[in-house]
């Protein structure tokens, strides 16, 4: 089954810096990768996804991901982080089923 | 205007009393999803229908089953709960599978006492 890899645990960044997330993927053919954001006690919200094409792909709230094949990775990133985007990221990896990776905690100071 | 509902939002139950959880869709999508999230944690895939072919996850344990007697309703059974059950549950459709977006619901907060 495919799988999913999310280095950082926790990140913290200042209000206007910018934000990279790291996914790496494990899959044997062409992933479908997803990235979806959680608030507390919310269910997943879809940020951007990739099915094939242009490897890099825009998403909602400012956010985008660049699809490496060669690093096996779909990182994502913000140019300038908002205090409201404070937030648990996913990412995910699906084939017949839907798998996540165990998320990155994004801290956001003032 | 919602796509996929959970109820409740938060079911408190008694250890080893039957515990049922239940998720719609208006979406018609083929496929729905029940995922176990534990704090801080990844949402653990427990099992997922497509259409009405059942597909258990190897690690899910007996004590959870899962109902999908039509397209827009799938329940998740809790036939003992442990105090290790206490976790969010989240209910997911999507149109084909893995390879086309997911839709969740606002998830059940289970508690067990």
């Amino acid at each position: 089954a495919q799988s999913v890899t999310q280095p950082d645990i926790h990140i913290t960044v200042s209000e206007g810096a910018s934000l990279e997330l790291r996914c790496n993927y494990s899959y044997g053919a062409t992933p479908y990768l997803f990235w979806y954001v959680q608030s507390p006690g919310q269910g997943l919200q879809l940020l951007l996804k990739y099915f094939s094409g242009d490897t890099l792909v825009q998403g909602i709230k400012g956010f985008e991901a660049e699809f490496k094949r060669s690093q096996s990775s779909f990182n994502l990133r913000k140019p300038s982080v908002h205090w409201s985007d404070a937030a648990e990221y996913f990412c995910a990896v699906g084939a017949t089923d839907m798998r996540f990776g165990a998320g990155t905690r994004l801290t956001v100071k003032p | 205007d919602a796509m996929v509902i959970q109820n409740p939002r938060y079911q408190v139950t008694q250890f080893g009393k039957p515990v049922t959880l239940s998720c719609s869709q208006t979406l018609n999508h083929n496929v729905m999803y029940w995922y176990q999230q534990k704090s801080s944690q990844a949402p653990k895939l427990l099992f997922h229908y497509y259409d009405k072919d059942f597909n258990n996850e190897a690690d899910t344990p007996d004590n959870f089953q899962s109902r999908r007697p039509n397209t827009s309703f799938c329940f998740l059974d809790i036939r003992s709960p442990g105090l290790g059950d206490a976790a969010m549950y989240l209910c997911a459709t999507s149109l084909q599978g893995g390879n086309t977006e997911a839709f969740f619901g606002q998830g059940t907060r289970l508690t067990v006492v």
